[in-house]
């Protein structure tokens, strides 16, 4: 079974540039989240879909930071415009459903701004 | 204050040595906690996931809740040098697939 794959890995931007992040989730996993992982903290939500709808984006940034997941598959999460404190890790996760307990992760966009 | 706290580390112990990870919680509501591992430069994955007080095994692995103290410890029998990695607790308030808060993570090097 295929995992979760993202892309870029690595991404280099200047403050105030955007940036777009992808992933696609497991094959049938309906649940897909988003984290941020600054360096040396554990990961936060920022925002979980179920299919293509929106479940939780209380932690997400909204004057800067947007995903959509069309079609209920692969999703994107873009940053615009980038601020220093943006530098992460940026995790996507995807479960076989609302109520399953394991969270699968994918190994997350490395991104600097300078 | 942190809703999750956990000891940064670093920590570093020779292969073979019992390992204890720890964690502590400030919300009475966490009901399922979990410990995930991750590797450098790879995603977390699920090492052990726990819904009650007391103890859970599974191999070399031990994961303790007491509630009672909002307190949580995994530990690591006949610790290896690949168990080096970071170690992130992890809990929730409900079953499923809700917010999990994360601790910050603990740095294990196991020394040959």
């Amino acid at each position: 079974e295929a995992g979760v794959a993202q892309s870029p890995r690595y991404k280099i931007i200047e403050k105030r540039q955007s940036v777009a992040f992808w992933c696609n989730p497991i094959s049938g996993h309906a649940t897909l989240y988003w984290y941020q992982q600054i360096l040396g903290q554990g990961p936060k939500l920022l925002i979980q879909f179920q299919n293509n709808g929106v479940v939780d984006d209380s932690q997400l940034p909204k004057d800067r930071f947007s995903a959509e997941r069309l079609k209920g598959v692969d999703s994107t999460l873009k940053i615009q415009p980038a601020k220093l404190e943006d530098s992460a890790v940026y995790l996507c996760a995807s479960s076989s459903g609302l109520y399953q307990e394991t969270q699968y992760f994918g190994p997350g966009t490395r991104l600097l701004v300078l | 204050q942190k809703e999750v706290e956990q000891d940064p580390g670093p920590l570093s112990v020779p292969e073979g040595a019992i390992v204890s990870l720890n964690c502590t919680y400030s919300n009475s509501a966490f009901q399922y906690f979990m410990w995930y591992r991750q590797y450098s430069r790879k995603g977390p994955e699920l090492l052990m996931y726990t819904y009650s007080s007391g103890n859970k095994e599974d191999g070399r692995f031990t994961a303790q809740v007491d509630k009672s103290s909002k307190y949580i410890s995994l530990f690591i029998r006949d610790s290896q040098p690949s168990d080096s990695a970071t170690y992130l607790c992890a809990m929730k308030v409900i079953q499923g697939a809700q917010k999990l808060v994360f601790g910050q993570g603990t740095r294990l090097t196991i020394n040959p």
